[in-house]
């Protein structure tokens, strides 16, 4: 059962465009989401953070909204670039802690 | 320089082998752990080490023992293996306390159990 689900598995945008992927979490105790970005052969990255205090966070191209009612977050990335082309993980956890819940990661493609 | 270096970074063992996942850091961090990425799974939380001691531990099976020998160092033993334990292994670390929560991954370890 998973806690924490990611939609689409996989997108393609073209450059320039905006890239939304989608997550869902189950535990409403919930109270700190980050997304991760990961590039082959390499670990996870932090790319942004949300608390659940929050409806949006936003850092430069990457944007997170987040919809605590309805246990959804949103990832945008704007102008998406070539070199974004990578999987991208939303995570959550509660309380100070350092134990993920990871979703299963959305692959994106940024073509030229 | 990676800061969390974590070796070797390809492991091909035999089933019934044992092997040690190697994790060092650099980042002056009080907090390790381990997390296992799976194909076709969420990438999956396995140990939490705090100032050299366990904090929390998800692994069910006993064939995975953490061990840490000193502050920056949290390594994984794992014992018997299996196929299906085939899996991408990362160390991550944070600075707990601070309200800091951000983890830091190595560059993972990727074990295939023949």
């Amino acid at each position: 059962q998973q806690q924490v689900r990611q939609s689409p598995q996989s997108l393609t945008v073209w450059e320039g465009e905006t890239a939304i992927l989608n997550c869902s979490y189950e535990n409403s105790a919930f109270d700190y989401f980050p997304w991760y970005q990961q590039f082959p052969g390499e670990g996870p990255a932090l790319l942004i953070a949300i608390r659940s205090v929050s409806d949006k966070k936003e850092d430069g191209r990457f944007t997170i909204f987040f919809n605590k009612r309805e246990k959804k977050l949103s990832l945008h990335i704007t102008d998406s670039q070539p070199g974004d082309s990578a999987t991208y993980f939303c995570a959550a956890k509660k309380g100070n802690t350092g134990k993920l819940i990871f979703g299963l990661g959305t692959t994106l493609q940024v073509q030229p | 320089d990676p800061k969390i270096i974590q070796k070797p970074k390809y492991l091909v063992a035999v089933t019934g082998s044992e092997k040690i996942l190697i994790c060092e850091q650099y980042l002056g961090h009080n907090a390790m752990y381990w997390y296992r990425q799976s194909a076709k799974k969420p990438l999956e939380f396995m140990f939490s080490y705090s100032y050299q001691k366990l904090m929390d531990n998800q692994t069910a099976s006993s064939r995975f023992q953490p061990q840490s020998s000193k502050k920056n160092h949290l390594d994984l033993q794992i014992t018997a293996l299996k196929p299906d334990d085939s899996a991408t292994y990362f160390c991550a670390s944070s600075q707990e306390g601070q309200g800091n929560e951000r983890l830091f991954f190595g560059h993972g370890t990727k074990l295939s159990v023949l």
